[in-house]
C-alpha cells in the first residue's frame, strides 16, 4: 500500500499565504488524483480540492492545488489566510485496491 | 443538494455487533459507489470499505477484512456496514461518503456527518 506522507502541523499570519505538501510513497502521485478536505473541528470533512487543481463551486480561489512529479508530492496553497481556514486538511489519493488518505495537517492562523 | 445521513452508531462490548445505515437524498443513488471512512478520537481519517454503484464489488482495509461486511440497498437509496467482533481500536466516528465514479472507489465529493461508535 502506499502512504501520503503529511506536515504534522503548520501555522500562518492571517494575510500570508501558506502550503502544505503530500509526498507519495511509491510511484508517481501524478498517476492518480489527489484531493484535499478541510476538516473543521466537530464537523464533516469538504472537499476543497479535486483532481489536483479543480476547486468545487463556492471554494474560494485563495485555495489552490498542484502536483510536483520530480519530489513526487501534491501541495495545497491558501493565500489570503483567514481566520476561519484554521482547520486539519487531508489530501487523499487511491487506486485499484484501495483509498489513502494522509495523516492530516493542523493549520493555525496566528 | 446531496444528503448523507449515517445512522445505527452507540456503544458496544468488544466482540459485539453493530449495523451502520447511511440514507442517501440527492442524488441518483445506484450510479455511484459509496465508502466508509472512520476517524478514531483525536487522529485522522482512514478509509475502510467501499463498494461500486452496482453492489457487485466491494474492498476494505486489512484491519476490517472478515469483521465487516459492507452493502446497499438501491431501492431503498441506503448504504450499509455490518460491523461483527468488535474490537476497541474500531471506536471511532464513522462517515458516509459519495464517490465520484460508479464502478471504482476513488475520491469523494460529499459526506454524511458521521455516527459515533465505541467499542468498551
Amino acid at each position: 500500500n502506499f502512504i501520503l506522507t503529511q506536515p504534522h502541523s503548520v501555522s500562518e499570519s492571517p494575510g500570508k499565504t501558506v502550503t502544505i505538501s503530500c509526498t507519495g510513497s511509491s510511484g508517481s502521485i501524478a498517476n492518480n488524483y489527489v484531493q484535499w478536505y478541510q476538516q473543521r473541528p466537530g464537523s464533516a470533512p469538504t472537499t476543497i480540492i479535486f483532481e489536483h487543481d479543480q476547486r468545487p463551486s463556492g471554494v474560494p480561489d485563495r485555495f489552490s492545488g498542484s502536483t510536483d512529479r520530480s519530489s513526487n508530492s501534491a501541495s495545497l496553497t491558501i493565500s489570503g489566510l483567514q481566520a476561519e481556514d484554521e482547520a486539519d486538511y487531508y489530501c487523499q489519493s487511491y487506486n485499484s485496491s484501495n483509498v489513502v488518505f494522509g495523516g492530516g495537517t493542523k493549520l493555525t492562523v496566528l | 443538494e446531496v444528503q448523507l445521513l449515517e445512522s445505527g452508531g452507540g456503544s458496544v462490548q468488544p466482540g459485539g455487533s453493530l449495523r451502520l445505515s447511511c440514507t442517501a437524498s440527492g442524488f441518483s443513488f445506484d450510479r455511484y459507489a459509496m465508502s466508509w471512512v472512520r476517524q478514531r478520537p483525536g487522529k485522522g481519517l482512514e478509509w475502510v470499505s467501499a463498494i461500486i454503484a452496482s453492489g457487485r464489488r466491494s474492498q476494505y482495509i486489512d484491519a476490517v477484512k472478515g469483521r465487516f461486511t459492507i452493502s446497499r440497498d438501491n431501492s431503498q437509496n441506503t448504504l450499509f456496514l455490518q460491523m461483527d467482533s468488535l474490537r476497541a481500536e474500531d471506536t471511532a466516528v464513522y462517515f458516509c461518503a459519495k464517490d465520484t465514479y460508479s464502478m471504482t472507489w476513488s475520491y469523494f465529493d460529499s459526506w454524511g456527518r458521521g455516527t459515533l461508535v465505541t467499542v468498551s
